[in-house]
């Protein structure tokens, strides 16, 4: 069972607001992953982390931020929402030292107004 | 850069029937393939882990196999159930601490009563 945990699992907010967008998870994985998803689209990597201190941007460009200050905490930050911005967000971590294995949280779906 | 294809984009049956879901990829320098799941609006959940160096992985009803020469895999469906309607996504990790992991876009499944 996957111990990676999500909050909030909804958000709306209106416009120009800053957001944060909490992923974490027990199980003391090095990389975590940030993916957006627009409904029936695939995954687009937007963020992913190798480590504490370590942050790299994804294949999709995106106006969010994120931050690696502990191992299980991965939060990404908005400081101003547009409604460009409606997704669902995922966050993963993986056992890339072990077998490599992917797994993911509930997801956070953000509607900006 | 990694392309991964899954065929059919979508598919319909009835209760009862046994299903092959189609993943292809064109470079064989894999470390593994994961299938996963997708339910509307949720995160994915990991079905199946198929290292380089295994053939095929079993769990319940499901079979994924694995040919690296060929670029293919497929997930195997046995006695498909209305419970099983969802997304289902496979994804090619390449291995390097620096890489990721390619999704497909997704074979959509409806089973029918």
């Amino acid at each position: 069972e996957a111990d990676i945990y999500q909050t909030p699992r909804y958000l709306v907010i209106g416009t120009g607001k800053k957001i944060t967008l909490e992923c974490s998870q027990t199980m003391g994985h090095d990389k975590m992953y940030w993916y957006q998803q627009d409904p029936g689209m695939e995954l687009h990597l937007i963020h992913y982390s190798y480590g504490v201190n370590s942050t790299e941007k994804g294949d999709l460009s995106s106006e969010s931020t994120v931050s690696r200050i502990r191992t299980e905490h991965f939060p990404l930050t908005l400081e101003s929402a547009r409604p460009s911005h409606t997704s669902q967000y995922l966050c993963a971590s993986s056992d890339y030292l072990n077998t490599g294995e992917l797994f993911f949280g509930e997801g956070s779906r953000l509607t900006v107004l | 850069k990694q392309e991964v294809t899954q065929i059919p984009a979508a598919l319909s049956v009835p209760e009862g029937e046994n299903l092959v879901l189609n993943c292809s990829f064109t470079d064989s320098a894999i470390y593994n393939l994961q299938w996963f799941r997708q339910d509307p609006g949720k995160g994915l959940t990991s079905l199946l882990l198929i290292q380089s160096s295994q053939r095929e992985q079993t769990s319940g009803r499901l079979n994924a196999s694995l040919d690296k020469s060929s670029g293919r895999s497929t997930l195997y469906i046995a006695a498909s159930q209305p419970g099983d309607s969802a997304t289902y996504l496979c994804a090619i990790y390449r291995g390097s601490t620096l890489g990721r992991l390619y999704f497909g876009r997704g074979t959509q499944l409806t089973v029918w009563p």
